[in-house]
C-alpha cells in the first residue's frame, strides 16, 4: 500500500534551520514531489517542487536522493511565523490508476 | 495571482439538509479537487475532476457528489448532511494532468458544522 510518512511534530528556536523528511517508496516514475506549508484556517499554500538532486527557491530548499524515495525539506534560519502544518504531496499509481498522496502532515513549532 | 474561491468561509447546517459547497478558480485549470480535512486524518480527498462533466471518485466519497458543468467552477454536494460530515473542505486546482500534478492551488477552506 502506497505511503507518504512525515514526522509527527518538531520544535525548532527561532534562527535555526529544520529539516523535515518524508518518505514516499512508491512515487510515480515520472512524478515531482511537492511540499505545502498550511496555517490554522487557511488552505495549503505552496512551497516547492522539485523532482531530483537539489531545489532552492527564496524560502526553502528541497533534497531529493537519486532512489527518490524520500525528499527533505529544509527551512533556512526559521522565524515565528514560520510555525505551521508541512505537507509533502507526491503522485503514485495505485490499482491502475493515479492517486495523489498527501503525507500526514509535520507540525512545526518555532520557539523564541 | 491564482485564485481559488470557496463560496462560504463557515457553514452551519441541520443533520438531513441538502449542501452545496462551490469553489471557483480563475486560472482555466483542468483538474479541480475536493479534500476534506480533520484532525489527525490529514487531507482526504473526496472527487476530483479533470475536465467539465468529468469527475472520478477519491478515496471517501461516500456521502457526496460533485458537478462540473463549468470549467471554472466545482461543487461538491452533501445529499443529506450528516454529523460526521463535520469537517473542512478545501477545495484545489491545478493545470496538470495525469503523471505531472503539478502545484494545487487551494482555496482558504469552508468549515461546515453539522448539528
Amino acid at each position: 500500500l502506497a505511503k507518504t510518512t512525515q514526522p509527527i511534530s518538531m520544535d525548532s528556536y527561532e534562527g535555526q534551520e529544520v529539516n523535515i523528511t518524508c518518505s514516499h517508496n512508491n512515487i510515480a516514475t515520472n512524478d515531482y514531489i511537492t511540499w505545502y506549508q498550511q496555517f490554522p484556517s487557511q488552505g495549503p499554500r505552496f512551497i516547492i517542487q522539485g523532482y531530483k538532486t537539489k531545489v532552492t527557491n527564496e524560502v526553502a530548499s528541497l533534497f531529493i536522493p537519486a532512489d527518490r524515495k524520500s525528499s527533505t525539506l529544509s527551512l533556512p534560519r526559521v522565524s515565528l511565523s514560520d510555525t505551521a502544518v508541512y505537507y509533502c504531496l507526491v503522485g503514485t499509481w495505485m490499482d491502475s490508476s493515479y492517486k495523489l498522496i498527501f503525507g500526514s502532515g509535520t507540525r512545526l513549532l518555532v520557539r523564541p | 495571482d491564482v485564485k481559488v474561491t470557496q463560496s462560504s468561509r463557515y457553514l452551519v447546517k441541520r443533520t438531513g439538509e441538502k449542501v452545496f459547497l462551490e469553489c471557483v478558480q480563475d486560472m482555466d485549470h483542468e483538474n479541480m479537487f475536493w479534500y476534506r480535512q480533520d484532525p489527525g486524518l490529514g487531507l482526504r480527498l473526496i472527487y476530483f475532476s479533470y475536465d467539465v462533466k468529468m469527475k472520478e471518485k477519491g478515496d471517501i466519497p461516500e456521502g457526496y457528489s460533485v458537478s462540473r458543468e463549468k470549467k471554472e467552477r466545482f461543487s461538491l454536494i452533501l445529499e443529506s448532511a450528516s454529523t460526521n460530515q463535520t469537517s473542512m473542505y478545501l477545495c484545489a486546482s491545478s493545470f496538470r494532468t495525469g503523471e505531472f500534478a503539478g502545484e494545487l492551488f487551494f482555496g482558504e477552506g469552508s468549515r461546515l458544522t453539522v448539528l
